[in-house]
């Protein structure tokens, strides 16, 4: 069955230093996409990076990269010099193979906290 | 380029009243997906719609219906409210391409009393 699991409940990190965020996933479909959401206390989910299975390189945009271990099955996020304004509840998805030629589904882990520290 | 959309913002109701939630989807984008997400928790999945039809389903009870509109903007139904169906819900679109990347809007927050 698909799952993703985040071990981090909440981390913090100093203004300008680099943090992870752990995600690990499960999955039986050669198949899959791994996706990074950020959602600030407003609500909104934004979109931050993107993981194909079959890419050969590790995604990144901008500060955001994604440390992918295909066969560890983990997606990490990495961001760079970390700002005050990325506080907020990360969240690590995955979407299966298209069902049915519509864009499959979204399974998304239990979330991270980040807080930024001055 | 307009985002997603949602509408209400937020939604006060009493347990057994009927909501409707809508969502206008990203220009160019022909599938939306409706999300619910409680108090600490991640979206869960409920449906999604394409061609203005219901093509995935996650698990959860029929008094959670839907439609899509030949414009590609849907509504979300809840009938007979119950406590725990306070949450935000979330809509999301997309369109087929190579990542399938779902766009979410700001969320309508529901609170059942």
């Amino acid at each position: 069955a698909q799952k993703i699991t985040q071990t981090q409940p909440g981390m913090f990190v100093q203004e300008k230093e680099a943090v992870t965020l752990d995600c690990t996933y499960d999955t039986s479909d050669p198949s899959y996409g791994l996706f990074w959401y950020k959602q600030p206390s407003s609500g909104e989910m934004i979109f931050l990076i993107y993981q194909g299975s079959y890419d050969q390189q590790n995604a990144t945009e901008g500060r955001y990269s994604l440390n992918f271990q295909k066969a560890r099955k983990s997606a990490n996020l990495v961001i760079s010099a970390s700002q005050l304004g990325d506080s907020a509840m990360y969240f690590c998805a995955m979407r299966e193979a298209r069902s049915g030629g519509a864009t499959n589904k979204l399974i998304f882990g239990t979330g991270t906290l980040l807080a930024v520290q001055p | 380029d307009a985002g997603v959309t949602q509408s209400p913002t937020h939604l006060i109701k009493t347990r057994g009243q009927q909501v409707t939630l809508r969502c206008s989807p990203k220009s160019g984008h022909d599938t939306v997906s409706w999300y619910q997400q409680a108090l600490g928790q991640g979206p869960q999945f409920i449906f999604q719609y394409y061609e203005e039809e219901e093509r995935q389903r996650g698990n959860f009870p029929d008094r959670f219906s839907g439609h899509q509109f030949p414009n590609y903007s849907s509504e979300l139904n809840v009938n007979a409210l119950l406590l725990g169906d306070s949450a935000l819900y979330l809509c999301a679109s997309s369109v087929r391409g190579l990542t399938d990347t779902q766009y979410f809007g700001p969320g309508t927050r529901l609170t059942v009393l």
